[in-house]
């Protein structure tokens, strides 16, 4: 079975400020991992993932995130946010069955 | 164009009915599923079809029961319902595992 923890449950950041959303995974296999992000009484909007390949992927909305095996970790980073990235931030995974697992979610506040 | 919808957005009914949710997608995408978002915004899947077949089913209440006429629809029939039903459901569909999943809006459902 798969799990996701992110660490994290909510992230107050200045705007234009870097940000971090931790995640890590736990998996007896080979994974896929995702980060989804859900703005206010929405549904979940696909950010970025990663099947295989350069542990660097970049997704829409300047985000990137870094997969990181040894560590089984899948951070999600923005060099600079805006105001308009307050929302709430889910990592996921997916082993088989094409069923995502999720994490508890991470809430960013970007304050001005 | 609409790619998952889901109708109606706002349920709100008394404990013993019995209700239905209705979700479409115009993606072309062989799977569906069903999601449930808890009040502490915790996400975890329900129910999962593939051309109509339904393949995942994470040990819900039998009071759950999905049904798929075709591969772009996917519906949730909810008998006697509880006040732990409270949460909101969300339809999804996706192409393949490594594709990542696309949502709908979701359905807020209050049982009072």
């Amino acid at each position: 079975a798969q799990s996701v923890t992110q660490l994290d449950s909510q992230v107050p950041v200045f705007e234009e400020a870097p940000v971090e959303l931790r995640c890590n995974y736990s998996s007896s296999v080979s994974v896929y991992l995702f980060w989804y992000v859900q703005y206010p009484n929405q549904g979940l909007q696909l950010l970025l993932k990663y099947l295989s390949g350069s542990t660097l992927v970049k997704g829409i909305n300047g985000f990137e995130a870094e997969f990181n095996k040894s560590q089984t970790s899948f951070h999600l980073r923005k060099p600079s946010v805006h105001i308009s990235d307050t929302a709430e931030y889910f990592c996921a995974v997916s082993a088989s069955g094409n069923k995502l697992v999720f994490g508890a979610g991470t809430i960013l506040r970007v304050k001005s | 164009d609409t790619a998952v919808s889901q109708t109606p957005k706002y349920l709100v009914t008394q404990m013993g009915n019995d209700k239905s949710i209705k979700c479409e997608q115009n993606l072309g995408h062989d799977t569906m599923y069903w999601y449930k978002q808890d009040s502490k915004k915790f996400l975890k899947i329900m129910f999962s079809y593939n051309n109509k077949e339904l393949i995942i089913n994470e040990t819900v209440p039998n009071r759950f029961s999905p049904k798929s006429p075709d591969k772009a629809h996917l519906n949730l029939h909810i008998n006697s319902l509880e006040l732990g039903d409270s949460a909101v459901y969300f339809c999804a569909s996706s192409p393949s595992q490594t594709q990542g999943t696309y949502f709908g809006p979701g359905t807020r459902l209050t049982v009072t």
